[in-house]
């Protein structure tokens, strides 16, 4: 079976803090994707990867960073947490690079305080 | 910029009946559109996929939708609800890139 694996369920974290939301595909894909979650937004892309070592900003990239250092892996970084940065965080991944079909991990529940 | 629209963002059926949820876009191509569906506490899984090459896809648990694209529109339905269909409903489009509507919490009345 599939999977894409968000290490953590529930975070909370400081203002200020550096915070990695770190997320493993088993499924050989090309393409992984980091979503914010927000009732009434829906799911906005933060940041993109096409590749190892590759990235690309979504809509809403201001605040983050990524790391795609192993095609499995890739990792959402918050430089200097804020409050408002406090969300579901959803990682994604696809075979196809049109991405027409997303995997998703269960979530990252992220409360900055 | 391409914009998806998702009618309602609570809706509420009873056990049994029929559930709709509508999706409006804004792209002027028909693009390919997406249904996801995201249980309690998990990520979200796709649930079927529209192309241009029919104006009815059939999902998973169910549920299909139908394509009018007169309207821009897709409507997401399930002829009789049941108990393990309550959750949150995403529309998806295509037409460069993937943009997602905000959201329908399906709730369903014992």
């Amino acid at each position: 079976d599939v999977k894409v694996t968000q290490s953590s369920r529930y975070l909370v974290k400081r203002t200020g803090e550096k915070v990695f939301l770190e997320c493993v595909q088993d499924m050989d894909h090309e393409n992984m994707f980091w979503y914010r979650q927000d009732p009434g937004l829906g799911l906005r892309l933060i940041y993109f990867s096409y590749d190892v070592k590759m990235k690309e900003k979504g809509d809403i990239p201001e605040g983050y960073s990524v790391s795609r250092e192993k095609k499995e892996r890739f990792s959402l970084i918050l430089e200097s947490a804020s409050t408002n940065q406090t969300s579901m965080y959803l990682c994604a991944s696809s075979f196809l690079p049109t991405n027409e079909k997303l995997f998703f991990g269960s979530g990252t529940q992220l409360s900055v305080l | 910029a391409q914009s998806v629209t998702q009618l309602g963002s609570h809706v509420s059926v009873s056990e049994g009946a029929l559930v709709l949820l509508r999706c409006n876009y804004s792209s002027s191509v028909p693009p390919y559109l997406f249904w996801y569906v995201q249980y309690p506490n998990q990520g979200l899984q796709l649930l079927l996929k529209y192309t241009s090459a029919a104006t009815l896809v059939k999902g998973i648990n169910g549920f299909e939708a139908e394509f009018k694209k007169s309207e821009t529109s897709s409507h997401l339905t399930k002829p009789s609800a049941h108990m393990s269909d309550a959750a949150e409903y995403f529309c998806a489009v295509i037409n460069e890139k993937l943009t997602f509507g905000t959201g329908t919490r399906l709730t369903i009345i014992p």
